[in-house]
């Protein structure tokens, strides 16, 4: 499996809306359901954002959602904040194998 | 809490080998996959491995294939990753991740285990 290709950066300033893309292959992007994105601030574990291409977990903010059109998905963040600046990576599992994206760094302006 | 706290890691000249581990606590942990993920310096996150709630599934990243063995004691409560033929690139940050039920995602990490390679 080859890692998802994802944008090295991203910058908006606070208010905006921005978007990271996760580009993958008909054999996991665009097959699976299981589609993921996890934040990590610099010298933290990841945190789970997304599940299931656009399902949020408890305590995650409305402001993050997620979407997958063909072989591409996508985390949007809407009013971005300060504590928003972070790596973000996407996921994909197909035949019980995990692979992810190689990771964008958020840049708030 | 929910909680995995990682052990293990440290240097080790290439070709030797080393075992980590990953203590859970806070949730049933019989009832979960696990898998490893690492981070070399400045890079990305990378999957490693994943073994099924029981034990009776693993499988691993074409990387670390036929070096790397991931293995569980539930009546421990946990999980290990066994290292072997190591190579500077194996250098990273180790993680421990459980999987959340039914959704092939990883709702808790570990703090992480350094792991570094050098002669």
């Amino acid at each position: 499996q080859s890692a998802l290709t994802q944008p090295a950066s991203v910058s908006g300033s606070p208010g905006q809306s921005i978007t990271i893309s996760c580009t993958g292959t008909s054999s996991d992007v665009g097959f699976s359901y299981y589609l993921s994105w996890y934040q990590q601030h610099p010298g933290k574990a990841p945190k789970l954002m997304i599940y299931h291409v656009s399902k949020r977990p408890s305590g995650v903010s409305n402001r993050f959602s997620g979407s997958k059109s063909g072989n591409t998905a996508s985390l949007t963040i809407s009013g971005l904040q300060a504590e928003d600046e972070a790596n973000y990576y996407c996921s994909s599992y197909t035949s019980s194998k995990t692979v992810f994206g190689g990771g964008t760094k958020v840049t708030v302006l | 809490q929910v909680q995995l706290v990682e052990s293990g890691g440290g240097v080790v000249q290439p070709g030797r080998s080393l075992r980590l581990s990953c203590a859970a606590s806070g949730f049933t942990f019989s009832d979960y996959g696990l898998h490893w993920v690492r981070q070399a310096p400045g890079k990305g996150l990378e999957w490693v491995a994943v073994i099924s709630y029981d034990g009776s599934n693993k499988y691993y990243a074409d990387s670390v294939k036929g070096r790397v063995t991931i293995s569980r004691d539930n009546s421990k409560n946990t999980l290990y990753l066994q290292m072997n033929s190591l190579r500077a690139e194996d250098t990273a940050v180790y993680y421990c991740a459980k999987e959340a039920y039914g959704v092939a995602a990883f709702d808790i990490w570990g703090q992480g285990t350094v792991v570094t390679v050098s002669s």
